[in-house]
């Protein structure tokens, strides 16, 4: 099986602009979920997606959003870009049945600079 | 109390040694708890994972113990070789809930 991948793979954005980044999940994997790993934060998570639906979300501004569509691919937006907002933005997948945790499988992430 | 607390930040052995690594939650109602590893460029992949209901998990040269009372664990490396010079994080979530990471341990394994 192909793992997850993510695209693009390297970004470099201005203040104030906005940004799209796309992840394909695993085959047959329904949840998505993004973090966003910085230095000094570490990881910490964003949103996930299960179904096309938001289903958890983390402590993010109301700047950064994201959606899935019905093969499962997942996007996230980052509007109004600020220079704190450069990281290395990564998602994972899981095929997430009932309520027992399944294996998240990351991708190998999209790292953008915001300059 | 959603907070996962993980330390050292570094940690350098020689090959052959046992590194520990160590975590403590807050909320008890945390019911997973795995340990990713991370090499550079790479996103984080699932090296072992526990329940409460275990107070040890062992696959290959990796040990997760698990304290419940105690709201602690930790991963063992068995045998360390610099292959395994890599960022380790613990997580913890409840349910399908999200996974809350620890900020990373940074192992160096010299030959």
């Amino acid at each position: 099986k192909a793992g997850v991948t993510q695209t693009p793979r390297y970004l470099i954005k201005t203040r104030g602009q906005q940004v799209t980044l796309s992840c394909s999940p695993i085959s047959g994997h329904r949840s998505v979920s993004w973090y966003q790993q910085t230095p000094g934060q570490g990881l910490q998570f964003l949103f996930e997606y299960f179904s096309e639906t938001q289903r958890n979300k983390g402590n993010f501004p109301g700047r950064f959003s994201g959606r899935q569509f019905s093969n499962s691919r997942s996007e996230m937006n980052v509007s109004t870009l600020e220079l704190g907002d450069s990281a290395l933005y990564l998602c994972a997948s899981s095929s997430l049945s009932g309520t027992v945790q399944e294996t998240q499988y990351f991708g190998p992430g999209t790292r953008l600079l915001v300059l | 109390q959603q907070q996962v607390k993980q330390s050292p930040q570094s940690l350098i052995v020689q090959k052959g040694g046992i590194p520990i690594i160590n975590c403590a939650y807050e909320n008890t109602a945390f019911d997973y708890f795995p340990w990713y590893q991370q090499f550079p460029g790479k996103g984080p992949a699932l090296l072992i994972a526990i329940r409460p209901d275990v107070s040890e998990k062992k696959e290959g040269r990796f040990t997760i113990s698990f304290n419940k009372s105690a709201k602690q664990f930790s991963l063992h490396i068995m045998d360390s070789q610099p292959g395994d010079s890599a960022t380790y994080f613990c997580a913890a979530s409840k349910d399908t809930d999200k996974l809350i990471f620890g900020t990373g341990t940074r192992l160096q394994v010299f030959p």
